[in-house]
């Protein structure tokens, strides 16, 4: 059972470059998220989808864009990238219910130059 | 609105030493709280829940509601404990989840 699964692990992007990360998930949750975790700081939510086809702002939307393909599929996208943007990006899903945990992915650590 | 607060950023204790992480909260209504465990490099787990009331690598967390608390104990840490610590709200609706700031426990030889 996967759970959660982040492509890529890693990647390296220049200044004004696009990039798409991949977030699926198969444990037919409704919700998922999307965090940045900066060094020595704690998770920032970036956007969230309470179900397929709707998408919300967190903190700290700006500079990312998202889009929810389907119940499984929940990708960010970052237009032009820039070195603020440098970060650890993880996704995470959740079932319905308030008692239910969020399930994290291994990440995707993104470096700009 | 949600809040969750963790007022120490790093903790250290000697190997042996017992552990207490604090967490404290505000919800106007019946929380849902979780701690969670992120290893160097890794991904965040799931440490424990209350309302399964379980313990999990030793460590235990009791909800006060009188205090408005849910702190993470051990009685006696290992070095293997060194991690960074996340406490966690849900609340109604499935996007209403929210992480407090985290605390570095850091357990030394």
């Amino acid at each position: 059972n996967a759970g959660v699964t982040q492509t890529p692990k890693f990647q390296v992007l220049k200044t004004g470059q696009s990039m798409t990360l991949q977030c699926a998930q198969d444990m037919n949750h409704n919700s998922m998220y999307w965090y940045r975790q900066d060094p020595g700081m704690g998770l920032r939510l970036i956007y969230y989808s309470a179900s397929e086809g709707t998408t919300d702002k967190g903190e700290v939307p700006n500079g990312y864009n998202v889009s929810r393909l389907n119940k499984r599929e929940f990708s960010l996208r970052l237009e032009s990238a820039a070195p603020s943007q440098t970060s650890v990006y993880f996704c995470a899903s959740r079932g319905p219910y308030s008692n239910q945990p969020q399930h994290f992915g291994d990440g995707t650590r993104l470096s700009i130059l | 609105a949600q809040r969750v607060t963790q007022p120490e950023k790093l903790l250290s204790v000697f190997k042996g030493a017992p552990v207490e992480l604090k967490c404290n909260y505000s919800y106007s209504g019946s929380p849902e709280l979780f701690w969670y465990v992120q290893y160097s490099r890794q991904r965040l787990q799931l440490l424990l829940r209350h309302i399964s009331r379980e313990s999990i690598k030793g460590f235990t967390a009791d909800l006060n509601k009188g205090e408005t608390s849910f702190h993470l104990k051990k009685p006696f840490a290992q070095e293997e404990d060194s991690a960074m610590y996340y406490c966690a709200l849900s609340g109604l609706g499935g996007q209403n989840f929210v992480f407090g700031p985290g605390t570095r426990l850091s357990v030394l030889p």
